[in-house]
């Protein structure tokens, strides 16, 4: 069976330095990855999404950066956080239709909590 | 920036009564998706409905979706303190690839 995990749940990291959360999923292959981060309260926002090894779509311009050195690893990455970077991060994963490329349901991590003080 | 705006933004009702949820997106989509999430935990997929589909049932849930209004809502009958959570609607904005959450809306079942 599909699985996904995402690491750690909880962090908290000073302002000024790096960070480096990872998500891997088990069980499917070339799956659309996902980073979205979540405010308190508020809704989702997508961050960068994948289709595929090393191709990257950046959605919010800011300093985090994400890389997929592997086919079912997603990396969200900063070289200096800031207060701004605080809040619950959320990997997910979904197949698309064959022939299609369109989405079918998505598969969510349990979160990482960033707290950058 | 948010392609879903759910509404409204928080709902409280009495177990046992029926809770609409709505949702407004702005492009033209292959499908809309809803999900539901527990405080704190990541989200779950509840129901998928195509743009040629115009309602979908699942259990307790049934979904509709107007493609000229640019509009969905997700109906939970007979709710249950359980169904106390964050509900989220989702759409593939301007790409297949993409998947792009509403703001959300809150819903309190009270026992």
């Amino acid at each position: 069976s599909q699985t996904i995990h995402q690491w750690p749940a909880t962090l908290v990291q000073p302002v000024g330095s790096p960070l480096s959360l990872e998500c891997t999923v088990e069980g499917t292959s070339n799956p659309n990855l996902y980073w979205y981060r979540q405010a308190a309260g508020r809704g989702l926002q997508l961050l960068f999404y994948s289709v595929g090894i090393g191709q990257i779509s950046s959605e919010v311009p800011q300093n985090l950066s994400a890389s997929r050195p592997q086919d079912r690893q997603f990396i969200l990455s900063s070289k200096k956080l800031l207060l701004s970077d605080s809040g619950f991060y959320l990997c997910a994963w979904s197949v698309p239709l064959p022939g299609t490329g369109m989405n079918t349901e998505a598969f969510f991590g349990q979160g990482t909590r960033l707290t950058v003080v | 920036s948010q392609q879903g705006e759910e509404d409204p933004q928080a709902l409280s009702i009495q177990e046992g009564e029926n809770a609409t949820m709505n949702c407004s997106y702005k492009t033209s989509i292959n499908n809309l998706q809803w999900y539901r999430q527990n405080s704190g935990r990541g989200l779950v997929h509840l129901i998928l409905i195509r743009s040629n589909e115009r309602e979908k049932h699942s259990g307790r849930l049934r979904v509709t979706l107007d493609t000229s209004k640019k509009s969905s809502s997700l109906l939970i009958t007979a709710s249950r303190a359980a169904d106390t959570a964050s509900y989220f609607c989702a759409t593939d904005g301007d790409s297949s690839y993409k998947l792009i959450f509403g703001s959300g809306t809150r819903l309190l079942v009270r026992p």
